[in-house]
């Protein structure tokens, strides 16, 4: 099973800041099979990155997916209010699937 | 517009057994596959298990391997959720979700879930 790891656990940043977070995996995710999703309270999870730097339909351009093998990063270039929330990663190149423990982003 | 709506959710006692249910509309049905992804009060995301587009396969969480099946229902496009031998550990809101053709890919759409608590 491929265990992956998210940095950090909460990130605390203000409207308009730029939001890095990262994954990694226990071992190489096959053919950058890596999606990204956003869950805020009360609500179902969000697909916004696929194929670790494809943005879902009606993704906004300030969300951007990146890197290969174990290492990947989720970036939000410039925070807007709606996008204090917690973001998980998930693998699906191997079985079983698997997801990250997530991020928080939250206002600072 | 496409949706998934999930159904059957409650509180039961452990060693018991609940049923839950995904019911698609707006797309054609049987070119997806359906997975059921739990999360459990203040805690992540668990995948749980998927049924292949076709109805062939089906694969499983090793927490839940041997007291859950998965199974879908083409004439009235749902997906369901037998649960047996239900744990405390199995309290969590349980989610519907597709995934195109592959059963090991992203999952694009996502219901509102539906909760299920175990206790006595």
């Amino acid at each position: 099973e491929i265990v992956l790891t998210q940095s950090p656990g909460t990130l605390s940043l203000s409207p308009g800041e730029r939001a890095t977070l990262s994954c990694r995996a226990s071992q190489s995710v096959s053919t950058s099979s890596l999606a990204w999703y956003q869950q805020k309270p009360g609500q179902a999870p969000r697909l916004l990155i696929y194929v670790a730097s494809i943005r879902a339909t009606g993704i906004p351009d300030r969300f951007s997916g990146s890197g290969s093998g174990t290492d990947f990063t989720l970036t939000i270039s410039r925070l807007e209010p709606e996008d204090f929330a917690v973001y998980y990663c998930q693998q699906y190149g191997s079985s079983p699937i698997t997801f990250g423990p997530g991020t928080k982003v939250d206002i600072k | 517009q496409v949706q998934l709506v999930e159904s059957g959710g409650g509180v039961v006692q452990p060693g018991r057994s609940l049923r839950l249910s995904c019911t698609a509309s707006g797309f054609t049905f049987s070119d997806y596959a359906f997975h059921w992804v739990r999360q459990a009060p203040g805690k992540g995301l668990e995948w749980v298990a998927v049924i292949s587009y076709h109805g062939r396969n089906d694969y499983y969480a090793d927490s839940v391997k041997g007291r859950f099946t998965i199974s879908r229902d083409i004439s009235n496009n749902t997906v369901s959720l037998q649960m047996t031998s239900l744990r405390a550990d199995d309290t969590a809101v349980y989610y519907c979700a597709r995934t195109f053709r592959l059963s090991h890919y992203y999952m694009d759409v996502w219901g509102k879930g539906t909760t299920v608590t175990v206790s006595s």
